[in-house]
C-alpha cells in the first residue's frame, strides 16, 4: 500500500533562518507531488507541483522553493524565512493519470516563524 | 468572489442528527472533492465525484453539475465526525490540473 511521510511535524524558526521540509512517498512510482500551504482562516493554497524528477511548477511568487531530487522525494525550502511564511504545510501525491486525481495528503508540518 | 463557497462556516449538531454541508462553485469543473481535516491537521480524502451521488458508510455526497452545487450529508452523526470539511474543485483534466479549495466548514458534534 502507498504511504506518504512528511517531516518535521512542528517547526519554530526565527526570521531569516533557512527552512527544509521533506516529503517522501512509498509504494508507488512516478507520482504527481504537491506542496500546499494552509494559512489561518484561508483555504489550501497550492505552492508547487511536480510531475517528475527535477520538474517543478510554481503557482505563486514567494519566498519558497521546491525540489524533487528523486522520484518519490519532494522538498520545500527557503533560504531566509519571513514572518508571513508561518502556516501549515501539506505535502500530497496523486496517481499520474487523467482518470484518478485523488490526492493523498501527508500529516502536515506546522511552521511558526518568530 | 471566491470560486468555491462553503456554507455554513461553522456548524454545531447534536449526536444522532442528520447533517448537511453545502458547497457551491462558479467555474466549470471536471471533478469535485470532499476532504476531512481532523483537529491535528491531517487531511483525508472522502469523495471524488463528477456526477450523481456516492455513499461510504454514513457519508453521502451529491453533486448537481447544472446548478454548480454539491452537498455532503452525514447520517446518525457522532462526536468523532467533528472536523473541518473541505470542498475542492478541479477545473481541468490532466496531470497539471489544479484544485481550488473552499475555506472549509468546522463541524462540532456534541454528545
Amino acid at each position: 500500500s502507498q504511504t506518504i511521510h512528511q517531516w518535521p511535524a512542528t517547526l519554530v524558526q526565527p526570521v531569516g533562518s533557512p527552512l527544509s521540509l521533506e516529503c517522501t512517498v512509498e509504494g508507488t512510482s512516478n507520482p504527481n507531488l504537491y506542496w500546499y500551504r494552509q494559512a489561518a482562516g484561508r483555504g489550501l493554497q497550492l505552492l508547487f507541483y511536480s510531475v517528475g524528477i527535477g520538474q517543478i511548477s510554481s503557482e505563486v511568487p514567494q519566498n519558497l522553493s521546491a525540489s524533487r531530487p528523486q522520484d518519490r522525494q519532494f522538498i520545500l525550502s527557503s533560504k531566509k524565512l519571513l514572518l508571513s511564511d508561518s502556516g501549515f504545510y501539506l505535502c500530497a501525491w496523486s496517481v499520474r493519470t487523467a482518470v484518478s486525481n485523488v490526492l493523498t495528503f501527508g500529516a502536515g508540518s506546522r511552521l511558526t516563524v518568530l | 468572489k471566491n470560486e468555491v463557497e462553503q456554507s455554513p462556516q461553522n456548524l454545531t449538531a447534536q449526536e444522532g442528527e442528520f447533517i448537511t454541508i453545502n458547497c457551491s462553485y462558479s467555474v466549470g469543473i471536471s471533478a469535485l472533492h470532499w476532504l476531512q481535516q481532523h483537529p491535528g491537521g491531517g487531511i483525508v480524502s472522502l469523495f471524488m465525484l463528477s456526477s450523481g451521488k456516492k455513499k461510504h458508510g454514513r457519508l453521502i455526497a451529491t453533486i448537481n453539475i447544472q446548478e454548480k452545487h454539491s452537498s455532503l450529508h452525514i447520517t446518525a452523526s457522532h462526536p468523532r465526525d467533528s472536523a473541518v470539511y473541505i470542498c475542492a474543485v478541479r477545473s481541468a483534466t490532466g496531470a497539471n490540473s489544479k484544485l481550488t479549495f473552499g475555506k472549509g466548514i468546522t463541524l462540532s458534534v456534541r454528545p
